[in-house]
């Protein structure tokens, strides 16, 4: 079985300050992980996806991850936040191709003036 | 890069009323394709699973009676909410993927369902 946990789901940072949302998983099988970005009433938008090969990810907006596997963590991170970055933040995790995705409770970022 | 489409963006329905909603996917194939519904300040939970050609799987406690979805080509599947009620309001998302081994879903941008 899959599933992702998402710790605080709200987390507030000052503008410029350093980004961080916790994730971590448990499955069975390797994983493949995800962060998805909401914005208010619109779907999701993939930041970054961790498959196979280099442990650190990076995305799009200046975000990165890292997949631990000895920690079970996929946490997002990302050096400056912007006033842009404010959105509903998703982790989920999926055994492959064709099958479903689990997604973490989510993470609300609220970034400060 | 893949894009899929979700229509309409926001309908109004009346209380025993059914609405359906689209899912396409514009520039791939999508052999599976799935539904997940959003409550306010929530994550998504998945509905069902659909496979072109196929019946879709439900997740426990959904009714497919009423949450009526038909994958009929491998660009398009279609989400009818039949006898819908104000408890049926939320954000639809589906999703689909191609089954090429890219293992990421392509996600629509929703549909606000709204039953008064």
């Amino acid at each position: 079985a899959q599933s992702v946990t998402q710790l605080g789901s709200h987390v507030s940072v000052s503008e410029g300050a350093l980004v961080l949302l916790r994730c971590n998983y448990s499955s069975s099988v390797p994983p493949y992980l995800f962060w998805y970005v909401q914005y208010p009433n619109q779907g999701l938008q993939l930041l970054l996806k961790y498959t196979t090969g280099a442990t650190l990810v990076k995305g799009i907006n200046g975000f990165e991850a890292e997949f631990k596997k000895s920690e079970t963590s996929f946490h997002l991170t990302k050096p400056s936040a912007h006033m842009s970055d404010a959105a509903e933040y998703f982790c989920a995790v999926t055994r492959g191709t064709g099958n479903q995705f689990y997604f973490g409770t989510g993470t609300s970022l609220t970034v400060i003036p | 890069g893949a894009v899929v489409s979700q229509h309409p963006s926001r309908v109004i329905c009346k209380s025993g009323t059914s609405v359906k909603i689209e899912c396409r996917s514009l520039d791939f194939q999508a052999t599976t394709m799935f539904w997940y519904r959003q409550f306010p300040k929530q994550s998504l939970m998945l509905m069902a699973t659909s496979n072109e050609g196929s019946k879709a799987t439900y997740e426990q406690g959904v009714e497919k009676d009423k949450f009526l979805i038909n994958h009929a080509s491998l660009t398009l599947s279609t989400l009818t909410v039949t006898s819908a009620h104000p408890e049926d309001s939320s954000f639809y998302i589906c999703s689909a993927s191609s089954g090429l081994g890219l293992y990421e879903q392509y996600f629509g941008p929703g549909t606000r369902l709204t039953v008064t």
